[in-house]
C-alpha cells in the first residue's frame, strides 16, 4: 500500500530555531506539493515541484521558508528562523500529472513554535 | 485564478438522515473538481472526483456529487449518514492546464458532525 510519509509527525521548537520537515512521495509520482493548514487560513498551497523542479513557490514567505527536492524520494521544507505564526500542520502530497490529478496526502507535521 | 466557497462551515445531522454539503467554485478556465475528507489528526483522503463524462460521480462509501456547470457547483450528498462519516470535508478545484501542475485550490471546509 503506497503512502506518502512525513517526518517528524510533531515538532515543538522555540522561536528563532530552524525547522526541517521531510516528505517521501509515492514512488513514481512526478509532482510534489506542500500545504499548510491553520484554523484561520484553512489549507494553503506553499510550493510544488514537478520532476523535482520547482514550479511555483509563490505561497511561501520567501525570507524564511525554502523548499527543495534533493532527489526523487525526498522533499524538504525548511523554516529559518521560525516564528510563532508558523505554527500549523504542514502536509505533503504527491501525484502523477497529467495521468491523474489526484493528490495523495501524507499524515502531516504538526509544528508548534513557542 | 480559481476560488472555492463551501457555504456551510458546520453541518450537524442525525444518524441515518440525508446530508448535503454545498460547494460553489469560480474559475475563468475549465477545472477538475474534487472532494476530500479529513478525519481527526489525519491527512486528507480523496473521496471522489469529476474529470469528465457523467456529471454524477460516486464514492465507494455511498457519497455522490454532481457537477453543475451552469451553477458552478459540485455539491456532495449522502442519502443516509453514519456516525463514522463524522469528519471535515473539503471541496477543491484544479486547473485542467497541464502547465499549472495540478495544484489544488481548496474551500474552507465543512465539518460534518453525525449524532446518534
Amino acid at each position: 500500500d503506497a503512502r506518502v510519509t512525513q517526518t517528524p509527525r510533531h515538532k515543538v521548537t522555540e522561536m528563532g530555531q530552524e525547522v526541517t520537515m521531510r516528505c517521501q512521495p509515492i514512488l513514481g509520482h512526478n509532482t510534489v506539493f506542500w500545504y499548510r493548514q491553520t484554523m484561520m487560513q484553512g489549507l494553503e498551497l506553499l510550493a510544488y515541484f514537478r520532476n523535482r523542479a520547482p514550479l511555483d513557490d509563490s505561497g511561501m514567505p520567501k525570507d524564511r521558508f525554502s523548499a527543495e527536492m534533493p532527489d526523487a524520494t525526498l522533499a524538504t521544507l525548511k523554516i529559518q528562523p521560525s516564528e510563532p505564526r508558523d505554527s500549523a500542520v504542514y502536509f505533503c502530497a504527491s501525484g502523477l500529472v497529467p495521468s491523474s490529478y489526484e493528490q495523495y496526502f501524507g499524515p502531516g507535521t504538526r509544528l508548534t513554535v513557542t | 485564478a480559481q476560488s472555492v466557497t463551501q457555504l456551510d462551515s458546520q453541518v450537524p445531522v442525525f444518524e441515518e438522515a440525508p446530508v448535503e454539503l454545498r460547494c460553489n467554485y469560480s474559475s475563468s478556465v475549465s477545472v477538475y473538481l474534487f472532494w476530500y475528507v479529513q478525519y481527526p489528526n489525519q491527512g486528507l483522503q480523496l473521496l471522489l472526483k469529476y474529470l469528465s463524462g457523467s456529471t454524477l460521480v460516486e464514492s465507494i462509501n455511498g457519497f455522490e456529487a454532481e457537477f453543475n456547470k451552469s451553477q458552478t457547483s459540485f455539491h456532495l450528498r449522502k442519502p443516509s449518514v453514519h456516525i463514522s462519516d463524522t469528519a471535515e470535508y473539503f471541496c477543491a478545484v484544479s486547473d485542467r492546464n497541464y502547465n499549472q501542475g495540478g495544484k489544488l485550490i481548496f474551500g474552507q471546509g465543512t465539518e460534518l458532525s453525525v449524532k446518534p
